[in-house]
């Protein structure tokens, strides 16, 4: 079976400062990674993903994420958080023998003046 | 423009009363799915479908039917709400094994 762990439900952060949003894996063979952003009263936005290749893939906004595989993680980060970058934050993961996409609770990032 | 639709994007009704939630997307995706997201809980998926005529249970699927028999649309249908399906619904599209593209959002209020 395959899930995901988003430890913290939220995650507090001054402007400017950086950030790091944490998720955890399990799932067997080769994982597809997403994160997701939703701002008050949207659907989701896709970020960025990984599939294979390099382990820091760069996405939307500015953000970024790593892949750690002996970890099984995937965190996502901003060296310089704003204001506007408060939202909640989902990973999912999709194993590449199927399709079902398994999300995480959602972490809430609040980024202060 | 690119993009999943949902109607309604909210509705009030009360327990035992069938309706259909629907969705449709202009990407020409292959893969379908609804997903129920609650506070503390995430977004769980209802059913999924990899393409017309072929649809399969998500891990929340008792209460709701969906159909496929158009690959843009995939409505969802409850067929005797009762007070527990009250949720924020979100119906997605993605081509094979990429990311989803999300609709609006659908919140339902069963009474």
């Amino acid at each position: 079976a395959q899930s995901v762990a988003q430890p913290e439900d939220q995650v507090n952060v001054a402007e400017g400062n950086p950030l790091t949003v944490k998720c955890t894996y399990s799932v067997s063979g080769n994982p597809y990674l997403f994160w997701y952003v939703q701002y008050p009263n949207r659907g989701l936005q896709f970020l960025l993903k990984y599939i294979t290749g390099d382990n820091l893939v760069k996405g939307s906004y500015g953000f970024e994420a790593e892949f750690n595989k002996s970890q099984t993680s995937f965190h996502l980060k901003k060296p310089s958080a704003l204001v506007s970058d408060s939202a909640l934050y989902f990973c999912a993961v999709r194993p590449n023998s199927g399709y079902a996409l398994n999300f995480g609770k959602g972490t809430s990032l609040l980024v202060t003046p | 423009e690119a993009q999943v639709t949902q109607n309604p994007r909210y509705l009030i009704t009360v327990t035992g009363k069938k309706l259909t939630v629907t969705c449709s997307q202009n990407m020409n995706h292959e893969y379908m799915s609804w997903y129920r997201q609650d506070p503390g809980l995430g977004l769980r998926q209802i059913y999924y479908s990899m393409n017309v005529e072929v649809t399969d249970k998500g891990d929340v699927p008792e209460g709701y039917k969906v159909s496929r028999k158009e690959k843009r649309n995939f409505p969802l249908i409850l067929e005797s709400p009762s007070p527990n399906q009250t949720s924020l619904y979100f119906c997605a599209s993605s081509p094979p094994f990429g990311p989803g593209s999300f609709g609006p959002g659908t919140r339902l209020t069963v009474l």
